[in-house]
């Protein structure tokens, strides 16, 4: 299984873009990479899943290099409900959606 | 309706207790998973159903046992817990195993005197 890596925290301001790296070094060929929002106290939020090169919806943006090595997760113009933990997943399809350590987004005032 | 409802959201339970946490969706989802989370820890998967069969159990002891009644239904059935088994017991499901789109539910709070 693809082990997933990001930042343990990031800090922001209201009204700023924010990306996310993800490393994901030994991605395999079927996986998906997918992101996932989380509350204190919470069930995780579906974000944004992609394959390759960019993904956009109405809340975020994934890009995603050639080697699928790594992802970004971009979140424009973010708000103090922002301020929550942001996983990013590699999976194969399975059903073995295996989460990594997360990242702490804190947006400030 | 695209709510994972989970009951009950807080339960306490003695070590020798048997008690059961219920998932519940209606978006005609053919895999339902169970996930557990200590605080400040991601969290981690327990078991897999797909199209109502026990599809992955990531070597998770006895003292817990899944249950799939039918396509809408997961119960995970506690029996003989520990006190480290306390913790935010999470349920999800999705279209089909092959999706990475997970719903999940608020959660069950679970501590184990």
């Amino acid at each position: 299984l693809a082990k997933t890596t990001q930042p343990i925290s990031m800090d922001s301001y209201e009204g700023q873009e924010v990306n996310i790296t993800c490393s994901h070094n030994n991605i395999a060929t079927n996986d998906y990479i997918t992101w996932y929002q989380q509350f204190p106290s919470q069930g995780p939020r579906f974000i944004i899943q992609g394959y390759k090169t960019k993904v956009t919806n109405e809340v975020a943006s994934l890009f995603i290099p050639a080697d699928r090595k790594s992802s970004t997760l971009s979140l424009p113009r973010v708000s103090l409900s922002d301020t929550a933990v942001y996983y990013c997943l590699v999976g194969d399809q399975g059903g073995k959606l295996i989460f990594g350590q997360g990242t702490e987004l804190s947006v400030k005032p | 309706d695209t709510e994972v409802t989970q009951t009950p959201k807080h339960l306490v339970m003695g070590m020798t207790n048997k008690k059961s946490l219920k998932c519940e969706q209606h978006m005609g989802h053919r895999a339902m998973y169970w996930y557990k989370q200590k605080a400040k820890k991601p969290p981690e998967l327990m078991f897999v159903y797909s199209y109502e069969k026990l599809s992955i159990n990531e070597s998770v002891p006895s003292r817990f046992s899944p249950e799939c009644p039918n396509s809408s239904l997961l119960n995970l059935h506690l029996h003989a817990l520990q006190p480290e088994d306390s913790a935010l017991y999470l349920c999800a499901s999705s279209q089909g195993p092959q999706t990475g789109e997970l719903f999940f539910g608020e959660g069950s709070r679970l501590t184990v005197l």
